[in-house]
Order: structure tokens, then sequence, then C-alpha cells
């Protein structure tokens, strides 16, 4: 089955300064790739995905991802992050119909 | 639709004691999902359904866990005989097509087992 591993646990961020969340996945023929926030105590929601066509993938509240098949690899950007912003992101490929999450990535964001 | 809805939002049981868990899905999603996540992790796969059918149970889910969709709406997971390790957060997720639509999360249940 395919995985991703989520390489920093803890990313602390000043507001306004960009940030990069690095996924990489292992690799197969097709992949189908997941970004997911999750803030305290809520459920997950999606930020954006990548199934295929444009490697530069964006999503909701200014977040975007670059698919790179020869890195194996799905980071996510966002080039000014709020306070809001603070939560747990995951990044997933799909196996079939189920989703292998990888660890989560904490992000603080600090005024 | 308000989305998949989850109850309790919160459950504290004593070692022991049995409980479970109602996940509603939004309507027109055939399949359904449960899994589980312990802190400071990713969610893990536990079970899904697709209509009624439950079609997979993951290895994670001991004897002690049984989940259920009759008519393939809403689900049921229960747990018997409570341990502390069973303390997590139960999320429940909807889908109609997996690949394209995704799923759709609901807030969870949060489990801790005292």
């Amino acid at each position: 089955a395919q995985s991703v591993t989520q390489l920093d646990s803890q990313v602390p961020v000043f507001e306004e300064a960009p940030v990069e969340l690095r996924c990489n996945y292992s690799s197969s023929v097709s992949v189908y790739l997941f970004w997911y926030v999750q803030y305290p105590n809520q459920g997950l929601q999606l930020l954006l995905k990548y199934l295929s066509g444009s490697t530069l993938v964006k999503g909701i509240n200014g977040f975007e991802a670059e698919f790179n098949k020869s890195q194996t690899s799905f980071h996510l950007r966002k080039p000014s992050v709020h306070i809001s912003d603070t939560a747990e992101y995951f990044c997933a490929v799909l196996n079939d119909y189920k989703l292998s999450f990888g660890a989560g990535t904490t992000v603080t964001v600090r005024a | 639709d308000t989305g998949v809805s989850q109850d309790p939002r919160h459950k504290i049981t004593k070692r022991g004691q049995n409980v479970t868990f109602r996940c509603d899905p939004i309507s027109e999603h055939n399949r359904l999902y449960w899994y589980r996540q312990t802190l400071g992790q990713g969610p893990e796969f536990l079970t899904y359904f697709q209509n009624e059918a439950q079609l997979e149970k993951s290895r994670l889910l001991s004897d002690r866990f049984s989940a259920e969709r009759p008519k393939g709406s809403f689900s049921t997971l229960e747990i018997q005989r409570t341990e502390q390790g069973d303390s997590a957060m139960y999320l429940c997720a909807s889908s109609f097509d997996t690949v394209r639509g995704g799923y759709t999360f609901g807030s969870g249940t949060r489990l801790t087992v005292v």
C-alpha cells in the first residue's frame, strides 16, 4: 500500500510570513494525494487534492501544493499566513477507497 | 444538508463499560468510513461501508468493536468492555466518489476511558 511521510512535526511561523509543509509519498504508477486541515477538537477539512493534470494545485484559504513526480513529493505552501491558520495539517494518499494519513504537521502562527 | 454529523461529541466512560457512537453521513453519499485518531497521530482506517454492506475491517478493529449501517443510512460504532487504550477521537466520513470528491469528515467523537 502507498504511504506518505510528513517531514516536519512542528512548524512555527510568524504572521504574514510564508510557510511550506513537506510531504513525500511512496512511489506508485498512479497516485491521488490530499491535504487536510484539522482545527482543535474538530474533524478534518479538505484543503486541496491532486488527481491528475496540472502539478500545481490550488486549494481553499490561499493554500497551494505542487505535485513533483520525480521527487515523489506533494508540498503544501501558503505565501502569507494568518493567526487563523494555526492548526494541524495532514497529507494523505488514497489506496483504493482508503485514505492513509501522515503523522501530521502542527503549524503555530505567532503575531 | 449540514454535512456529516457525529454524536456524541465527547464521551467519558469507565473502563469495562460499553459505548456506542452514531454517525449520520451526507444523505446522497453511499460510502461511509470510520477512522480512529490518537493524540499526535494521523487518523487510522477502521472500517468501510458501501451502502449497508461492511466491506472491510482493519486489523485495528478487535472483536470488542462492531459497526453497523442498517439500511445504508446512519452508522453506529460500538465498543464493548472499553479499555484505556481505546481513548481516542473516532472520526466518521462519507463520500460518493472517493477519488474525485474525496471524503467529508464529521467533527468526531472524543472518547476518554477512565
